[in-house]
């Protein structure tokens, strides 16, 4: 499967404890993006990343957040001392920058605190 | 300001039938991308249709075309002869500026179930 990965498809965690999700694009593709969805909304833009450099961090990404890319390949999104309000479906999507530039999604990495 | 909004929350359609979802924007920007996705219950996001603003004709894709009104900032999809497997949610989305590494920003959706 080329496809783009996520890794744990679910999490269930205690409020308080930290989480790290993984994703790996698809290989060729050097833009990667996370976006957190809620249940019955759209996705909302978290961070964005060409290659290992991450070029635009969403308000929404408090500094209990932090995501990285440290060859160009995977990412991870790590929520640290988490919250209730941080239960979200955390979506990854790559990119190869053609001209329509549309983003293949991930199916997601659905994460609850209890 | 909310800059895609679909104001149909949900939507039933007869099996074979088209249905047309609406979607508009609100940008200052001359150049920008507009976006359909299709999320099934299982979650992945699947792409379905893009409209660049500069394109002077309508996007399709198979069953899918786009019915873009650029002056009325409106992007509304329409679905020919829908699908039991057209029952999903449906999302539409704004790229600002034409560089195609810039995010997108996505609308609250529209869920449409299909009826035998």
């Amino acid at each position: 499967d080329t496809g783009v990965s996520q890794d744990p498809r679910h999490k269930i965690t205690k409020r308080g404890q930290n989480v790290t999700f993984r994703c790996d694009p698809i290989s060729e593709h050097n833009r990667l993006y996370w976006y957190r969805q809620t249940l019955g909304q759209g996705p909302e833009f978290l961070t964005y990343f060409q290659n290992e450099a991450q070029l635009e961090k969403s308000r929404l990404l408090s500094d209990r957040f932090s995501a990285e890319r440290p060859k160009g390949s995977f990412s991870t999104l790590e929520i640290q001392r988490t919250e209730q309000g941080d239960s979200a479906m955390y979506l990854c999507a790559s990119s190869f920058g053609t001209q329509s530039g549309e983003l293949f999604f991930g199916e997601g990495s659905r994460l609850t605190v209890l | 300001a909310q800059k895609i909004t679909q104001t149909q929350p949900g939507m039933f359609v007869q099996e074979k039938e088209a249905v047309t979802l609406d979607c508009t924007y609100d940008t200052s920007d001359q150049s920008y991308g507009l976006f359909w996705y299709k999320q099934p219950s299982s979650g992945e996001m699947i792409f379905l249709i893009y409209q660049g603003s500069y394109d002077e004709q309508n996007a399709t894709e198979g069953r899918y075309s786009l019915n873009f009104q650029k002056a009325r900032e409106s992007a509304n999809l329409v679905i020919s002869a829908s699908q039991l497997g057209d029952s999903a949610m449906y999302f539409c989305a704004m790229r600002e500026g034409m560089a195609a590494g810039n995010k997108l920003t996505f609308g609250g959706g529209t869920r449409v179930l299909v009826k035998p």
